[in-house]
């Protein structure tokens, strides 16, 4: 595998489930990422982590929870989700978060959430 | 805060025509810039960054985008569009001036190419 993997990637669940978003970057980086995509709203960053820290959390509802356990996975782990929070939820990497501001950040192909 | 604006959710244009994509930028500090690309079912590609080298900046598969101070513009363009263009388009910022990695995206823009 190359480049920024992340599954399911399809997932529906009802609002009593729990379930979680899995994401692995091959690329080295040290900064993961993730975005939220709905229609016709700008991408949302949810939360950073850099090296295994946790450097931003964007007001996310505590009903999404993240968890990097090394540089090269991240979680979000979902329970009682809402409608509304049906999107396109998008992993990114960058080599760091520290690094400037003009790294480029690659992403996964998302996964596309549905909930009942 | 610095924010982005995409002019034009939806874009059409003839395949061979010229394609350009509005970007214009909300910051006292010239940020840094980008274009990504998004493929149906695929996560975001980068197309192309302004980092203050060359205020013209050339990406993959023929786009480039002029980094304008004055008119705090990014536009993107392509001389000649494909049917494979066919896709989102994002213009993003980042405020060069915290040294963080923090992109702020626009709204997107599909473009739209017919036979």
């Amino acid at each position: 595998e190359t480049g920024v993997t992340q599954t399911p990637r399809h997932l529906v669940m009802g609002m009593t489930n729990k379930k979680s978003l899995k994401c692995e970057q091959h690329l080295g980086h040290n900064a993961m990422y993730w975005y939220k995509q709905s229609a016709k709203k700008p991408l949302e960053l949810m939360f950073v982590y850099n090296f295994k820290e946790q450097t931003e959390n964007n007001s996310v509802p505590s009903r999404f929870s993240p968890e990097c356990p090394n540089s090269s996975h991240l979680f979000l782990h979902l329970h009682t989700l809402q409608p509304e929070d049906s999107a396109l939820y998008l992993c990114a990497s960058s080599l760091s978060v520290t690094g400037g501001g003009a790294e480029t950040q690659y992403f996964g192909p998302g996964t596309r959430l549905l909930v009942l | 805060a610095q924010s982005v604006t995409q002019l034009g959710s939806h874009v059409s244009v003839s395949e061979g025509a010229l394609v350009l994509l509005r970007c214009n930028y909300s910051s006292s500090v010239p940020p840094y810039l980008f274009w990504y690309v998004q493929y149906p079912n695929q996560g975001l590609q980068l197309l192309l960054k302004y980092t203050s080298a060359a205020t013209l900046v050339k990406g993959i598969n023929g786009f480039e985008a002029e980094f304008k101070k004055s008119e705090t513009s990014f536009h993107l363009t392509k001389p000649s569009a494909h049917m494979s263009d066919a896709a989102e388009y994002f213009c993003a910022v980042s405020d060069r001036r915290t040294g963080f990695q923090k992109l702020v995206f626009g709204t997107g823009t599909r473009l739209l190419v017919s036979p």
